[in-house]
């Protein structure tokens, strides 16, 4: 069974500084995709970003990219000039790509960081 | 998120009284599940849906039961509610490679 791993239960980051938010996991498959979901007080789950495992290119979107280490099963979330909004709870994610019709499509999920974003 | 619509918000339940919890997408997707956010524990599945009439178990079904009548349509019930299913719940859509749609979330309180 797939595992997800966020070792880091909470992180605080100065207002405009950098901030790396730490995951990896554990499969045996080759193909999957990888995410990170936002989750603020408002408790709407949102997808930051996405990663696909057959790309060695790293995603980025506007301020958030990833690290992804595929041999080291590492998937790590950078966000650049923190924001008071990207205040949240952030879940790291894994879904195998391919469907089997036996509940592979099902999402895992690590148990969070609790981003904390001091002005 | 517009795509998926979770009723009610928010609800209290007494230990043994049954309820359904509703999830209505919008967007024509076969893939639909249910998951439990609990603090501590991320968010785990309970049933998953990958057609009309087609259920099955995700990793914490115990106490829940689900039907997938039509396409928009995917229910959550629980039959005898217990203290420990006080959670929060999210049904969720599959969007092709781009991961899930989520709902906005049930916070259920069984007392």
């Amino acid at each position: 069974a797939q595992t997800v791993t966020q070792s880091q239960p909470e992180m605080s980051v100065q207002e405009a500084e950098t901030v790396t938010l730490s995951c990896t996991y554990d499969t045996s498959e080759s193909d999957y995709y990888l995410f990170w979901y936002k989750q603020p007080p408002s408790r709407q789950m949102i997808l930051v970003i996405r990663q696909e495992a057959y790309k060695q290119q790293n995603a980025t979107e506007n301020r958030f990219s990833v690290n992804f280490q595929k041999a080291a099963k590492s998937f790590s979330l950078k966000i650049s000039d923190s924001q008071l909004g990207d205040a949240a709870m952030y879940f790291c994610a894994y879904r195998p790509s391919s469907y089997s019709g036996g509940g592979a499509d099902g999402l895992t999920f690590g148990k969070g960081t609790h981003l904390i974003i001091q002005p | 998120n517009a795509g998926v619509t979770q009723t009610p918000k928010f609800h209290i339940l007494k230990t043994g009284q049954s309820m359904t919890l509703q999830c209505a997408q919008d967007m024509n997707h076969g893939y639909l599940s249910w998951y439990r956010q609990d603090p501590g524990m991320g968010l785990r599945r309970i049933h998953y849906s990958v057609a009309a009439g087609i259920t099955d178990k995700g990793e914490v079904p115990d106490g829940y039961n689900v039907s997938r009548s039509n396409t928009e349509d995917f229910p959550l019930r629980l039959e005898s509610a217990a203290p420990s299913q006080t959670s929060v719940y999210f049904c969720a859509a599959l969007t092709g490679n781009y991961g899930y749609t989520f709902g906005s979330g049930t916070r259920l309180t069984v007392v």
